[in-house]
């Protein structure tokens, strides 16, 4: 089992500019996040999916989109970058929303 | 508004010492609360608790849950280099299926 698997690891924008950031899981799991890692601020939720089909908004939502239209991913959009957004990425999933959750590297991302 | 607060914000300590950190939360229908360890990378799972009083351990780490005065701690002991991470505590609220992390403690063990 690969886990959970995210893509790219680095990445660098200018502002306004869009891109997505991919994440996958081979566990089956209907549960998977997004979450933003800033210096002393923990991990904050944008978005996340209890099941294919199924999203909603986590605490920072503005700027990004999700879709989840299978089980196995859960793609985040940045719509147009802005140097708010600079922070570390993680995808994670779980078997339920509220268990054990399994996360990926993580993506850092730079917007200048 | 839900809410997670974790204590101290980071701790130095030497190697063999015993260290207690601290998670309290409020929120809307408590269902769980999960600690995690995160070294350089991804945070690792390392305990859930649902019910009070019930301490779950695993090596020198453990913790309990206090529902009534809403707080958790993870406590180590012996504590060693390796234990240097940021711990990181997480709510499920129960009622959108939503997770709230706290700030996160971070904890240095010198040798």
């Amino acid at each position: 089992n690969a886990g959970v698997t995210q893509t790219p690891k680095f990445q660098v924008l200018k502002t306004g500019q869009s891109m997505t950031l991919q994440c996958a899981q081979d566990m089956n799991h209907e549960y998977m996040s997004w979450y933003r890692q800033d210096p002393g601020m923990g991990l904050r939720l944008i978005h996340y999916s209890v099941g294919a089909g199924i999203t909603d908004q986590g605490e920072v939502p503005n700027g990004y989109n999700v879709s989840r239209s299978t089980t196995e991913d859960f793609p985040l959009r940045l719509l147009s970058a802005a140097p708010s957004q600079t922070s570390v990425y993680f995808c994670a999933s779980s078997y339920v929303a509220g268990t054990e959750q399994y996360f990926g590297p993580g993506t850092r991302l730079t917007v200048t | 508004e839900d809410k997670v607060v974790q204590s101290p914000l980071s701790l130095v300590v030497h190697e063999g010492d015993t260290v207690t950190l601290n998670c309290s939360y409020e929120v809307t229908n408590f269902r769980s609360l999960l600690w995690y360890k995160q070294e350089k990378k991804a945070p690792t799972f390392l305990f859930m608790l649902t019910s009070s009083g019930i301490e779950k351990k695993s090596g020198r780490l453990s913790s309990i849950l206090d529902k009534k005065e809403l707080f958790s701690i993870l406590n180590i002991t012996a504590t060693q280099t390796g234990d240097s991470a940021i711990y990181l505590c997480a709510v499920d609220p129960g009622n959108n299926n939503d997770m709230r992390f706290g700030a996160g403690t971070r904890l240095t063990v010198k040798p």
